[in-house]
């Protein structure tokens, strides 16, 4: 079953511009992690940001979690054609000790 | 540092048939992850060892799918006998260490298996 559900499905912007990807869930979480995947290839690992922290920031990609939402974000500022990709929620249910991803957000970046 | 190693990376093959996927994790990871992605969607975990032994296999389907994880180290899965609805990336991961996940996972370039 998918514990995240990422919104928008599918989006498509112009380089240059920032990207923003939601991600839902539904039950408690230790944390959460993003992950990207480059068509044809497996999953690279972006950040994980835990259950107590409500905002991280890696390079260009800045993470929030809204645990009374039950949410998180995803942003990609000063976006390029390389950051085409499909993005992944995974969030690790408390007590699971294992990720659960969610369906994607496939993210195009238009020259 | 060498990533995770799949092979094959592509497989075709007739529906009832047999097929093997392998794995090499990350030298040191003691976790290893299968993972079933079907196109348009998220993975999904098949089954997790910690070290040589199986954590979790809940959604396996223990009927077709078979996995091992010989010496802690290498691992294979295998479905016998393969359906439609197999068609799918097969990915495998490791993490390091025991079973927190606040351990990264990292992803090989997976197996894409189409069943005709």
């Amino acid at each position: 079953s998918q514990q995240g559900e990422e919104d928008p499905q599918a989006l498509s912007i112009q380089e240059g511009e920032n990207a923003t990807m939601n991600c839902s869930y539904k039950t408690s979480i230790n944390n959460l992690q993003w992950y990207r995947q480059n068509s044809g290839r497996g999953l690279v690992h972006l950040i994980l940001i835990r259950s107590n922290e409500r905002e991280k920031h890696s390079g260009r990609l800045r993470v929030t979690l809204d645990t009374s939402k039950k949410s998180s974000s995803l942003l990609i500022t000063a976006s390029r054609a390389a950051d085409t990709a499909s993005y992944f929620c995974a969030t690790d249910r408390q007590g699971a000790q294992k990720l659960v991803f969610g369906q994607g957000t496939r993210l195009t970046i238009n020259p | 540092e060498a990533g995770v190693a799949q092979s094959p990376r592509y497989k075709i093959i007739e529906k009832r048939q047999s097929v093997a996927f392998w794995c090499n994790p990350i030298s040191g990871h003691a976790t290893l992850y299968w993972y079933q992605q079907i196109l348009g969607q998220g993975p999904k975990l098949l089954i997790q060892f910690q070290n040589n032994g199986v954590v979790d296999d809940s959604q396996l389907p223990k009927d077709r799918f078979s996995a091992e994880r010989l010496k802690g180290v290498d691992s294979t899965l295998k479905i016998q006998p393969a359906k439609l609805e197999d068609s799918a990336v097969y990915l495998c991961a490791s993490s390091f260490g025991g079973l927190s996940s606040y351990n990264e996972q990292f992803f090989g370039p997976g197996t894409r298996l189409t069943v005709l």
